[in-house]
Parts: C-alpha cells; sequence; structure tokens
C-alpha cells in the first residue's frame, strides 16, 4: 500500500478538464514538493509537474499541479486522447529518506 | 539531451544477484549537479524507488531492500550500477535507471527501461 493515496481510476471526454488529487502526509508531501509523472505502457516515465506546479519545457500547459497542505493535485485542462496513461505523483519523505510514489492513476479518454 | 541507457541481463536466475548498469550521455556523473537512480516497475504494477548515487559513491536506499541492494558509480565509464542480491520471482520488474535531483523526487531523465524477469 502506497503512502500516498491516488485514485485508481479518472476518465473524461475530450475537452474536459480532469483533476487527480494525492493525499500525503506531513513527512513528505507536507514537508517537500508534489511531482507528477506520466507513464505510457511501455514507455518510460515523463515527468510532468515538479516542485509542486512548475513545468518542463515541452510539456503543455494543460497539465498543472498544486499543493495544499499535506495533498497535491494535476489538472488536465482540455483532455485529449493522447493524454490516455498512468499518472503517478511522487514526493521525498523525510521519516524514509527516500522517494516514494503514488499508486498511480489510469486516465481514459472515453 | 541527457541519455541514459539500461544494460544486463534479462534472465536472473532465484537466489541470484541481479546486475544492472547505467551508461549516461550528454552529461557527466561527476559534475556534482545531480543524482543517479534506479526505479522499477513491477508487471501491470506501480513505480517503486530504489534508491540513488551520488559521484562521490554516497547512497541513500529504500528501506523496503536496503538490505539487499548495492549501488556503485564508475565515473571513468560514465557510469553506475544496481545489484540487487538474493532476488525471488518478486524482484521480476522493468528496471529503470534516472537522473534525480538531491532529496527531492524530482526525475528529469529516464533511461528507456529494460525487464529482468526472475526464473529459474
Amino acid at each position: 500500500q502506497s503512502v500516498l493515496t491516488q485514485p485508481p481510476s479518472a476518465s473524461g471526454t475530450p475537452g474536459q478538464r480532469l483533476t487527480i488529487s494525492c493525499s500525503g502526509g506531513s513527512s513528505n508531501i507536507g514537508s517537500n514538493s508534489g511531482n507528477w509523472y506520466q507513464v505510457i505502457p511501455g514507455t518510460a516515465p515523463k515527468i510532468l509537474i515538479y516542485s509542486n506546479n512548475r513545468r518542463p519545457s515541452g510539456v503543455p500547459d494543460r497539465f498543472s499541479g498544486s499543493k495544499s497542505g499535506t495533498s497535491a493535485s494535476l489538472a488536465i485542462s482540455g483532455l485529449q486522447s493522447e493524454d490516455e496513461a498512468d499518472y503517478y505523483c511522487a514526493a521525498w519523505d523525510d521519516s524514509l529518506n527516500g522517494v516514494i510514489f503514488g499508486g498511480g492513476t489510469k486516465v481514459t479518454v472515453l | 539531451q541527457v541519455q541514459l541507457q539500461e544494460s544486463g541481463p534479462g534472465l536472473v536466475r532465484p537466489s541470484q544477484t541481479l546486475s544492472l548498469s547505467c551508461t549516461v550521455s550528454d552529461d557527466s556523473i561527476s559534475s556534482g549537479t545531480y543524482y543517479w537512480s534506479w526505479v522499477r516497475q513491477h508487471p501491470g504494477k506501480g513505480l517503486e524507488w530504489i534508491g540513488y548515487i551520488y559521484y562521490s559513491g554516497s547512497t541513500f536506499y529504500n528501506p523496503s531492500l536496503k538490505s539487499r541492494v548495492s549501488l556503485s558509480v564508475d565515473t571513468s565509464k560514465n557510469q553506475f550500477s544496481l545489484k540487487l542480491a538474493s532476488v525471488t520471482a518478486a524482484d521480476t520488474a522493468v528496471y529503470f535507471c534516472a537522473r534525480q535531483r538531491w532529496h527531492v523526487a524530482w526525475l528529469d531523465h529516464w533511461g528507456q527501461g529494460t525487464l529482468v524477469t526472475v526464473s529459474s
């Protein structure tokens, strides 16, 4: 069981806005930044959001991140079929002294 | 553009040691700017951080794997390596190497991953 809790699945229609939550604790998201990864099966994970709300160059601005207390969120606005993938939140955990990932959320575009 | 490439056997026998290497291109491990990580993904499951190493040899390991994991670095080859001892079928996974910032979960460049199957 992951220390970071995500919904196992989420879905939406093209053009919709989708939000994925990531619930953590005081030793991880509460005291460190939230990060988000997109994983398309068979490919390497791709960083989407780092430091809570920053996008690496090349990541579309339809992806945005936020953090409040011990939770982080990823929003996808203007959902597109190519956004079908698994999304993982991640944070450094001060108690474990390492990186922890959420269990992942499978996004389906209907 | 930084590139990382994993290499090593795709099949390991139970109780043996899994050994993988990661070769880094277009960045120098010795620069000291980043840490160098291993992450695995069990079939159909989520991501699991294994640990990371600094160019000096300083390491941080996932506590759940710490007793079996060893990371090393060869700056002359711009490579870093993973050894996982006493493997079982539960260690069957895709293993990724990645570049990471210190003490944050920001892994910005990844290798393509290599499937390691533990089976007799």
